[in-house]
């Protein structure tokens, strides 16, 4: 079993600024790596899959990089609405299945 | 557009089976990856499982022994049903699809469903 672990745990950052996220994996997962936004109430959002691909409607401000183990999740300039916690995935094509990181919670500095 | 509702109980006693169901909009129900992932309050993300086309599955290990999921294309629904629930299930449980074209992925989800385990 893949094991996905973020860090940090909690991230503070003020707006305008830059933040950095990372997801390291347990063993080699290629680029099937996708990220995922979350705030209270809601569903997760797609942001990125195959570690640096934007989903339809995401910003270029988010951009994913890495690959194998080692993953980034970068906000070029923060703003108001992207402070939430953001969840990296591995996603295995076949057979399909899921590991979710535990969670990196971005809150304003 | 691809669109998903859970629906079932909100409340499941101790020792009973939990069991929900997806409602599939705007989407074939034989063209995508099923899966269901649940999150207790206030903490991460668990993937439970998911079903594919023909009805194949694949659980997280450490549910399997109490997971059985189905698709039911006729009605564009899929389902999960986890058995012996304990206090501990206690989640707010989503459906989601990820397109097997593009990758495993989920993308779309539904707005999740709050089950209580409780007598």
């Amino acid at each position: 079993e893949i094991v996905m672990t973020q860090s940090p745990v909690t991230l503070s950052v003020s707006p305008g600024e830059r933040a950095t996220l990372s997801c390291r994996a347990s063993q080699t997962i290629d680029s099937n790596l996708a990220w995922y936004q979350q705030k209270p109430g809601q569903a997760p959002r797609l942001l990125i899959y195959g570690a640096s691909t934007r989903a339809t409607g995401i910003p270029p401000r988010f951009s994913g990089g890495g690959s194998g183990t080692e993953f980034t999740l970068t906000i070029s300039s923060l703003q108001s609405e992207d402070f939430a916690i953001y969840y990296c995935l591995h996603y295995n094509n076949w057979p399909p299945g899921y590991s979710f990181g535990q969670g990196t919670n971005l809150e304003i500095k | 557009q691809v669109q998903l509702q859970e629906s079932g109980p909100g409340l499941v006693k101790p020792s009973e089976t939990l069991s929900l169901t997806c409602t599939v909009s705007g989407a074939s129900i034989s063209s995508y990856y099923w899966t269901w992932i649940r999150q207790p309050a206030e903490k991460g993300l668990e993937w439970i499982g998911l079903v594919y086309t023909s009805g194949r599955t694949n659980y997280n290990p450490s549910l399997k022994s109490r997971v059985t999921m189905s698709l039911d294309t006729s009605k564009n629904q899929f389902s999960l049903k986890l058995s012996s629930v304990t206090a501990a299930d206690t989640a707010v449980y989503f459906c989601a699809t990820a397109p097997i074209a593009v990758g495993a992925f989920p993308d779309s989800w539904g707005q999740g469903t709050l089950v209580t385990v409780a007598s």
